[in-house]
């Protein structure tokens, strides 16, 4: 139990293209999903809380207009990367804890490899 | 001074010994401890969850938390080259967000 789906795993795309990320809880209802960034050889790092039917909060120093987060549903959350350079190529993460009440630990999708040329 | 601290390693271990890691934390807030394992270009596992002190134990796996010491231990018997991954261990504050460590490389030679 507890599986997180993620799509694409890996993705390429010119420089100046939007990217979408799909994040889904597939056997779980999921209110709260989570954004993370992974740099080579360094751990993850908290982009945003994205909470169902309102809007993300994002950590401090991360672009909203850059990375829109659209939690629609209580089973998928998106992450799209407007007008992407270079500089976003990275391994992006998504999690999400099941259940309500009780603390759950974050289970994790397994990324998507975004190159930007 | 980072809120979690872990050694990134390299440890390399013989196939079959036993593994040892661990990380110190500063925010005695912490009430969740989380292992994660994350083989190369994917994403993180969930090993082990803690609430609070006290020993877990699953199959191969053992992890401990003493909070009076803020420090945490993920014990690894009979390592296989398959455990060859990077861990990472996680805390949170109820309702809070997680924490990472830096994560340990592990490499298991047969």
């Amino acid at each position: 139990g507890a599986v997180v789906s993620q799509h694409p795993s890996w993705v390429i795309c010119k420089s100046g293209t939007s990217v979408k990320i799909e994040c889904r809880s597939l056997d779980f209802q999921a209110t709260t999903m989570f954004w993370y960034r992974q740099f080579p050889k360094q751990s993850l790092m908290l982009m945003a809380t994205s909470n169902e039917g309102s809007k993300a909060t994002y950590e401090q120093g991360v672009e909203k207009d850059k990375f829109l987060i659209n939690h629609a549903s209580l089973t998928l959350s998106t992450l799209t990367v407007t007008s992407a350079h270079p500089e976003d190529s990275s391994f992006y993460i998504c999690s999400a804890s099941p259940g309500q009440g009780a603390y759950q630990p974050q289970h994790f999708g397994d990324g998507t490899r975004l190159s930007i040329l | 001074q980072k809120e979690v601290e872990q050694d990134p390693g390299p440890l390399s271990v013989p196939e079959g010994a036993i593994v040892s890691l661990n990380c110190t934390y500063s925010n005695s807030a912490f009430q969740y401890f989380m292992w994660y394992r994350q083989y190369s270009r994917k994403g993180p596992e969930l090993l082990m969850y803690t609430y609070s002190s006290g020993n877990k134990e699953d199959g191969r796996f053992t992890a401990q938390v003493d909070k009076s010491s803020k420090y945490i231990s993920l014990f690894i018997r009979d390592s296989q080259p398959s455990d060859s991954a990077t861990y990472l261990c996680a805390m949170s504050a109820y309702g809070n967000k997680l924490v990472f460590g830096a994560g340990t490389i592990l490499r298991v030679k047969s």
